[in-house]
């Protein structure tokens, strides 16, 4: 079965310091993809980047940066700079060929709540 | 402007009844998304619809029903079968089901069981 763990309720971070968030994923597809999502707290769902399994470099946006091991199946979001507006819900995501038989769809962890403090 | 609206923001049950959570997009995707969030819990899957007429089943259906009779719009109602329906209910949509495809999320529906 595909899954998505992410072991860190909570990070605390230091305004302008760099803060990685943890996330490793089991799926037997053979390509997939993953995704990290921001959710402040008015609840909208905010996409921040992507990475293809076969993608051979690790995908960048901005402050955003996606560690991405593929043998050891993890997935870690890197934030540079913390801002204090980066404090909010992080989630994992993943999406493959087959996903326990709901093709393509998105899976999710529980999330990370990340506080940046001033 | 592109985006997916979801109505109402807060929306109050008694136990009993069954209530409908709207969701339209106007971005011309295929692919619509329900998904539960708990706190704690991340978000689960409740239904998907692949295409207009055809939805199926995500992790915790039971409860829940749905409709695609038109392309950009994607209803979830909760009916009096769900136990523990006081929740925030997310609505979300994508151009296709890529495995590179991002989706896109409308602004919540917080449900609350009074």
């Amino acid at each position: 079965a595909q899954k998505i763990t992410q072991t860190q309720p909570g990070m605390f971070v230091q305004e302008k310091e760099a803060v990685t968030l943890d996330c490793t994923y089991d799926t037997s597809d053979p390509s997939y993809g993953l995704f990290w999502y921001k959710q402040p707290s008015s609840g909208e769902m905010i996409f921040l980047i992507y990475q293809g399994s076969y993608d051979q470099q690790n995908a960048t946006e901005g402050r955003y940066s996606l560690n991405f091991q593929k043998a050891r199946k993890s997935a870690n979001l890197v934030i540079s700079a913390s801002q204090l507006g980066d404090s909010a819900m992080y989630f994992c995501a993943m999406r493959g060929l087959v996903l326990g038989g709901s093709q393509g769809n998105l899976i999710f962890g529980k999330g990370t709540k990340l506080s940046v403090k001033p | 402007d592109g985006g997916i609206t979801q109505s109402p923001k807060y929306l109050f049950r008694k136990e009993g009844q069954n209530v409908t959570l709207s969701c339209e997009q106007n971005l011309n995707h295929d692919a619509m998304y329900w998904y539960r969030q708990d706190p704690g819990q991340g978000l689960r899957l409740i239904y998907y619809s692949q295409i207009v007429n055809d939805f199926q089943k995500g992790d915790i259906a039971e409860g829940y029903s749905v409709s695609r009779e038109k392309k950009e719009s994607f209803p979830l109602t909760v009916t009096s079968a769900q136990k523990n329906p006081t929740a925030f209910y997310l609505c979300a949509s994508s151009i296709d089901t890529g495995i590179g495809t991002e989706a896109f999320f409308g602004q919540g529906t917080r449900l609350t069981v009074v």
